[in-house]
């Protein structure tokens, strides 16, 4: 079955300190990867996508992540981590995009 | 920059009632979705809907569920019967063409009392 998965629910780093957070995928073919963030109480924003080609996407607020077909995952990453970026994070999978299936989110929590 | 918008943005509502939920899409796109987030759970897909019909659905999408775009510009899923498990944010997304990304609204918190 198609699924979609965030091990990690809760991750707390430090102001300025490095993230990556990981997705993994099981599907047929190679799907569209993306990562959403969502502000409490808000809606979704797309950070990156991955259609094909480069397995290195950028996105937006400094964000980027890696396609790893071997390992079906697509982990993503921030040099440096802003107290504006506690939210909550979703990896997003879909083949056709008939169906989006998305995980169960991993929340960020930032320290001072 | 275009948006996709939903009205309301949030409705409470009895048991058994009748809801429809609204939203506009950016105006070229052709491909259209409704998911639904459960406070605390992650989001779910439920109906994916282009040239006037549905091309998937989830089996959350029971009889209860049905969507249309009566007037080529709103897109609406309507649910019949409401239910406690009903209460939810729903999103509505759309996109120009399958291979492209899809657009999320801001969402309607739906509260079933």
């Amino acid at each position: 079955a198609q699924s979609v998965t965030q091990p990690d629910i809760h991750i707390t780093v430090s102001e300025g300190a490095s993230l990556e957070l990981r997705c993994n995928y099981s599907y047929g073919a190679t799907p569209y990867l993306f990562w959403y963030v969502q502000s409490p109480g808000q809606g979704l924003q797309l950070l990156l996508k991955y259609f094909s080609g480069d397995t290195l996407v950028q996105g937006i607020k400094g964000f980027e992540a890696e396609f790893k077909r071997s390992q079906s995952s697509f982990n993503l990453r921030k040099p440096s981590v802003h107290w504006s970026d506690a939210a909550e994070y979703f990896c997003a999978v879909t083949y056709n995009n008939n169906d989006m299936r998305f995980g169960a989110g991993t929340r960020l929590t930032v320290k001072p | 920059e275009p948006e996709v918008t939903q009205t309301p943005s949030h409705q409470v509502t009895q048991m058994g009632q009748e809801v429809i939920l609204r939203c506009v899409p950016i105006s070229n796109h052709l491909y259209f979705y409704w998911y639904r987030q459960i406070l605390g759970q992650k989001v779910e897909f439920l109906v994916s809907f282009y040239n006037n019909e549905i091309s998937e659905k989830s089996e959350i999408f029971d009889d209860q569920f049905s969507v249309e775009r009566p007037d080529g510009s709103n897109f609406t899923l309507k649910i019949r019967s409401t239910k406690l498990e009903d209460s939810a944010m729903y999103f509505c997304a759309t996109t120009l063409r399958q291979d492209n990304e899809q657009f999320f609204g801001p969402g309607t918190r739906l509260t079933v009392l």
